[in-house]
């Protein structure tokens, strides 16, 4: 069985500041490992996904995130942070086989960034 | 670029109550999940399907039943509703073949009052 744990369920932070948002995972698998946003009364969206490969995992608005395999970890970065950003963030896994690929969250993360 | 349809977007019903719950994928996209959001939850995975087969089963209530139709779209089919079912309903879909990156629908609000 897959389990994530975010290990922070707020994390307020001022505009332009820099941020992490941390995600472990536990999985006797391999697995497939995304961030996802949530901005208030919307659908998710995925941030990024880590399948293998480069440990340093890029996203289009600036947010960035690192594998870390004996860790088992993918946190989250971003060096300068807007008011836009404040959103929850899930970070999920997904076993690499088929059938399935269900994703499993983490608790969430609620960004609030203040000016 | 073509999204996940979801419809409706609110729904309000009474207690015992029937809902269904509609999913479009995206075009060409063979492979549907629903998920449930409780109020301040994480999503939690129901059901999917590929091909028109259930591929998988989560934590899916015996009340509720879901099926993809040969046009690939789905229904969540929910009866006998409890006021526990109040939630937003995600459906995501995907190429089975693909990276399993799952496109996420704007989701449907039920209300159980």
């Amino acid at each position: 069985a897959q389990s994530v744990t975010q290990l922070d369920s707020q994390v307020p932070v001022f505009e332009e500041a820099p941020v992490e948002l941390r995600c472990n995972y536990s999985s006797s698998v391999s697995v497939y490992l995304f961030w996802y946003v949530q901005y208030p009364n919307q659908g998710l969206q995925l941030l990024l996904k880590y399948l293998s490969g480069s440990t340093l995992v890029e996203s289009i608005n600036g947010f960035e995130a690192e594998f870390n395999k004996s860790q088992t970890s993918l946190h989250l970065r971003k060096p300068s942070v807007h008011i836009s950003d404040t959103a929850e963030y899930f970070c999920a896994v997904s076993t690499t086989y088929n059938p399935g690929g269900k994703l499993i969250f983490g608790q969430g993360t609620e960004l609030s960034v203040k000016p | 670029a073509a999204g996940v349809i979801q419809s409706p977007r609110h729904l309000i019903k009474e207690k015992r109550e029937t809902a269904t719950l509609k999913c479009y994928p995206i075009p060409r996209h063979d492979t549907v999940y629903w998920y449930q959001q409780g109020p301040g939850q994480d999503p939690q995975f129901l059901i999917s399907f590929y091909e028109k087969m259930q591929s998988d089963k989560g934590s899916i209530p015996d009340r509720f039943s879901a099926q993809q139709f040969s046009d690939y779209h789905s229904e969540l089919n929910m009866s006998s509703l409890e006021l526990g079912d109040s939630a937003l309903y995600f459906c995501a879909s995907r190429r089975w073949t693909g990276s399993n990156e799952q496109f996420f629908g704007p989701g449907t609000r039920l209300t159980v009052l």
